[in-house]
């Protein structure tokens, strides 16, 4: 079962910060926060990963709390085509036999509205 | 990243009859994996293909009925057999490098069973 908890959705102006937020309060020391977006009818696409520190790349930024029993991510100006289903998943560090994979929860629907 | 390319992108089917999917990806990758998204619902992990080895099931998918080769660190196959009119679903292959580091997804074959 997934271990995060999204709101099913939420909505956004376009041009404004999109701030999504996760719970992963059973995460353990060794799980990464992996955050994904599908488009309809598209496959998912990677956004962004982090440990413990904040990370930001071109697409986001992820900001983890301290305990990282929750975590938000940030779209800083939405567009109109950012409008897909987030998905915020916990991974564990150690791969073998089904460890590394990612275990999808039911997201969190973004409407960016014009 | 990693490019990944499925086939066929879509099918309709039989009852009874089966299918299978291919998965190419376009730099070798250690891991690979088979999702199913069934209409409106969020990815479930159906297994890991491991190169070499016999596949890695998840809870509640068996080998008989959703057989996988990877004959190498570029491709995987799918196969849903004996097909019924539950398995209309879009399958969805992953794969990437690394525990740690990012998985990127096909954009699915969407599978119709009459």
């Amino acid at each position: 079962d997934a271990k995060t908890t999204q709101p099913p959705s939420m909505d956004c102006a376009e041009g404004r910060a999109a701030n999504l937020p996760c719970n992963h309060s059973t995460i353990s020391g060794n799980e990464y926060v992996y955050w994904y977006r599908q488009i309809h009818s598209q496959g998912p696409q990677y956004i962004i990963h982090g440990l413990k520190n904040n990370e930001t790349n071109e697409m986001a930024s992820l900001i983890i709390t301290e305990d990282r029993k929750s975590s938000t991510l940030i779209l800083p100006h939405a567009t109109l085509r950012d409008t897909a289903v987030y998905y915020c998943i916990v991974r564990l560090l150690n791969y073998g036999g089904s460890q590394g994979n990612l275990i999808f929860g039911k997201g969190t629907k973004l409407s960016v509205k014009p | 990243s990693a490019v990944i390319s499925q086939k066929p992108s879509r099918d309709i089917c039989q009852r009874g009859t089966s299918l299978t999917i291919q998965c190419q990806v376009d730099s070798q990758v250690t891991m690979m994996f088979w999702y199913r998204q069934q209409p409106g619902q969020s990815l479930t992990l159906i297994a890991t293909a491991n190169q070499g080895s016999e596949a890695t099931y998840e809870s509640g998918f068996v080998i008989d009925k959703f057989p996988i080769s990877r004959p190498n660190l570029t491709f995987s196959t799918l196969t849903v057999s004996n097909m019924s009119p539950e398995d209309s679903s879009i399958y969805l292959c992953s794969a990437g490098q690394g525990f740690a580091g990012e998985l990127f997804f096909g954009e699915g074959s969407r599978l119709t069973v009459l």
